[in-house]
């Protein structure tokens, strides 16, 4: 059973363009979570999705970022005109349905977004 | 809102020795508790839970973490310390009482075993 799957692993884009990171679940799984990493700081949330909805976007910037999962295909986080600020490692994690949280989320290797 | 603490940004322990880490949350009501380790330019791998039941719980790799309530601790023990176990190590909280299933982690401690 293959894990949770991110692409790309590494990204860099210039001042202004659009980034978009692509994340498969592992099989089974139908909750995905984006977490945003900073250099040497812990993992911050962003989103929460379910198969065609945003179940908690607390955290996401209100401006320039979105986040999609479709009914087919991966989750999709998009940032639109990025700023240097956003160089950071992304990562996703997934976890099979469930009524509570205590189901373990399982996470990808990241996409390591560098800004220049 | 949660907050996770972690004392230590780095610890450094021989080969052998104990390995203690401590996380320190603060909530009004008892979270669920993960522990997850991350080696470089890697994901973060979960090491043990804690959501109820019996507070000592066991993870992978020899590790294990006792919760405290009366403490609000969740720190994470192994008596010997091996090289493989260098890595970065992240206490995580969610929240049960409000549906959440976002996860909270601490900043972080860094293990260095040394030979």
């Amino acid at each position: 059973n293959a894990g949770v799957m991110q692409n790309p692993r590494h990204l860099v884009r210039r001042r202004g363009q659009e980034a978009r990171l692509r994340c498969s679940p592992m099989k089974g799984h139908s909750h995905v979570y984006w977490y945003r990493q900073l250099p040497e700081e812990g993992l911050k949330f962003m989103v929460y999705l379910q198969k065609e909805n945003i179940i908690d976007e607390s955290g996401m910037p209100k401006e320039r970022f979105s986040a999609e999962f479709p009914k087919e295909g991966p989750s999709i986080l998009r940032i639109q005109q990025v700023v240097r600020g956003d160089s950071a490692a992304y990562f996703c994690a997934s976890s099979p349905p469930g009524l509570d949280g205590t189901d373990t989320q399982y996470f990808g290797p990241g996409t390591r977004l560098t800004v220049l | 809102a949660q907050s996770v603490t972690q004392l230590g940004s780095h610890v450094s322990v021989s080969e052998g020795a104990l390995v203690l880490l401590r996380c320190n949350y603060s909530s009004s009501v008892p979270p669920y508790l993960f522990w997850y380790v991350q080696y470089p330019n890697q994901g973060l791998q979960l090491l043990l839970k804690y959501t109820t039941g019996a507070t000592l719980v066991k993870g992978i790799n020899g590790f294990e973490a006792e919760f405290k309530k009366s403490e609000t601790s969740f720190h994470l023990t192994k008596p010997s310390a091996h090289m493989s176990d260098a890595a970065e190590y992240f206490c995580a909280v969610s929240d049960p009482g409000t549906g959440r299933r976002a996860l909270t982690f601490g900043s972080g401690t860094r293990l260095q075993v040394q030979p």
